[in-house]
């Protein structure tokens, strides 16, 4: 089966700095998904990563806070943009289509943020 | 109206006993619904999706779906103390949407 692996796995980080996680698949994906876990909660989809052009944001979520690339198939990167405490949470790159599999959806192992 | 309910237990079953997890939806356009298994620390883990109104059986797990009443469930049998974990229930109308999870004890 696909890997999908994120890189760092866990940072900590000070007020007003910046992070960008990567998440790589060594399979193409058609789709790629950025989500929020936050201490105890359930998962909250931030945007959905799109090849070549701007991710599309849920509400609550902007680009500027969240930029977010995918130049192909197989990457994309997450950045957490003038951090505060509130950020801290474990973000989770999700991906579809792997396989051939239109639906499902399976996750990478998480990076966990801690905002001092 | 959250999109996507679920008991947030926790949910304590003994050892070999059946459990059953319950998700309702209210997006009436989802048409596909799955479940995941997340343990502490973890992320989440597919255990089973299903498609069509009815059962469908894998192993110990067998997950059911009611579109009318817009229901899912799984029902886990022969509990084992490693089922022990949160259960999260989503739905998918492009986006997939979770419940915020069912936190299962299974106690030997």
């Amino acid at each position: 089966s696909a890997v999908i692996s994120q890189k760092p796995s866990r940072d900590i980080c000070q007020r007003g700095t910046s992070l960008t996680i990567q998440c790589q698949v060594d399979s193409q994906v058609t789709m790629m998904f950025w989500y929020r876990q936050q201490p105890g909660q359930s998962l909250t989809l931030i945007a959905t990563a799109n090849q070549g052009s701007e991710a599309t944001y849920e509400s609550g979520f902007v680009i500027d806070k969240f930029p977010i690339s995918r130049p192909n198939l197989t990457f994309s990167t997450l950045t957490v943009s003038n951090m505060s405490p509130e950020d801290s949470s474990i973000y989770l790159c999700s991906v579809r289509g792997l396989a051939g599999i239109t639906d499902t959806q399976y996750f990478g192992p998480g990076t966990r943020l801690t905002v001092l | 109206q959250k999109e996507v309910e679920q008991n947030s237990g926790p949910l304590s079953v003994p050892e070999g006993a059946i459990a059953s997890l319950n998700c309702t939806y209210s997006d009436r356009g989802s048409q596909s619904f799955f479940w995941y298994r997340q343990y502490s620390g973890k992320s989440p883990e597919l255990i089973m999706f299903i498609y069509s109104n009815g059962d469908k059986e894998d192993g110990r797990f067998t997950a059911q779906l009611n579109k009318a009443s817009q229901y899912v469930s799984l029902l886990i049998r022969d509990s084992q103390p490693s089922d022990s974990a949160t259960y999260l229930c989503a739905a998918v109308n492009n986006d997939m949407r979770f419940g915020a999870g069912t936190r299962l004890t299974v106690k030997p």
